[in-house]
């Protein structure tokens, strides 16, 4: 199975500060037929269902704003928040589609400082 | 709008079976993968199994394989989980995704606790 590890587990922040997390996976996401990497990541808020934020990699979905931005290839994947407000308090799963099982990162929790 | 609905969640007790339904609407079922995620009280998701667009093939995580069956009904727009001889570690919120490579719509979530 394809390991993804986030860090960090929890970060304090204030609203209009620049945030950045960390995806790696245990083997590479990069499809080499497409050249595509086979990784997303969703916000899920308290209470609500998880919600898919970014595709291959660095692709907003419709209606995501464009503070949020997904970079990185291979192994090693971020995502930044360009300047942080108050409803983007949640946490932040990384996920592999590449192969099943798919796989998610623990999350990285996003909380007032 | 892209709907889904699940339905079924309860608890149940260990070794005994459940079947979770989720009612598809707002896009064309027959033309998309499903899966199942799911998520443990306070804990992180989990892919639990898929089924490609007509039923023909269909994909488990190890830990549920041989007692979790997905399956699908493309004329209701339905998909269904059934589960069978639950174990206490399945108790989590089980929800239904519409999988067009990645899990692009999410239902509310169906709450399933196995405990005697």
């Amino acid at each position: 199975d394809i390991v993804m590890t986030q860090t960090p587990s929890s970060q304090a922040v204030s609203a209009g500060e620049k945030v950045t997390m960390s995806c790696k996976s245990s083997q590479s996401l990069l499809y080499s037929e497409n050249k595509k990497n086979y990784l997303a990541w969703y916000q899920q808020k308290p209470g609500q269902s998880p919600k898919l934020l970014i595709s291959w990699a660095s692709t907003r979905e419709s209606g995501v704003p464009d503070r949020f931005i997904g970079s990185g290839s291979g192994t090693d994947f971020t995502l930044t928040i360009s300047s942080v407000q108050a409803e983007d308090l949640a946490v932040y799963y990384c996920e592999q589609y590449y192969d099943t099982p798919y796989t998610f990162g623990a999350g990285t929790k996003l909380e007032l400082k | 709008e892209v709907q889904l609905v699940e339905s079924g969640g309860g608890l149940v007790q260990p070794g005994r079976s459940l079947k979770l339904s989720c009612a598809a609407s707002g896009f064309t079922f027959s033309d998309y993968y499903m899966a199942w995620v799911r998520q443990a009280p306070t804990k992180g998701l989990e892919w639990v199994a898929s089924i490609s667009y007509d039923g023909g093939s269909t994909y488990y995580r190890d830990s549920v394989k041989g007692r979790f069956t997905i399956s699908r009904d493309n004329a209701k727009s339905s998909l269904y989980l059934q589960m069978d001889s639950l174990r206490s570690e399945d108790t989590a919120t089980y929800y239904c995704t519409r999988e067009g490579y990645v899990m692009d719509a999410w239902g509310q979530g169906a709450s399933v606790t196995v405990s005697s």
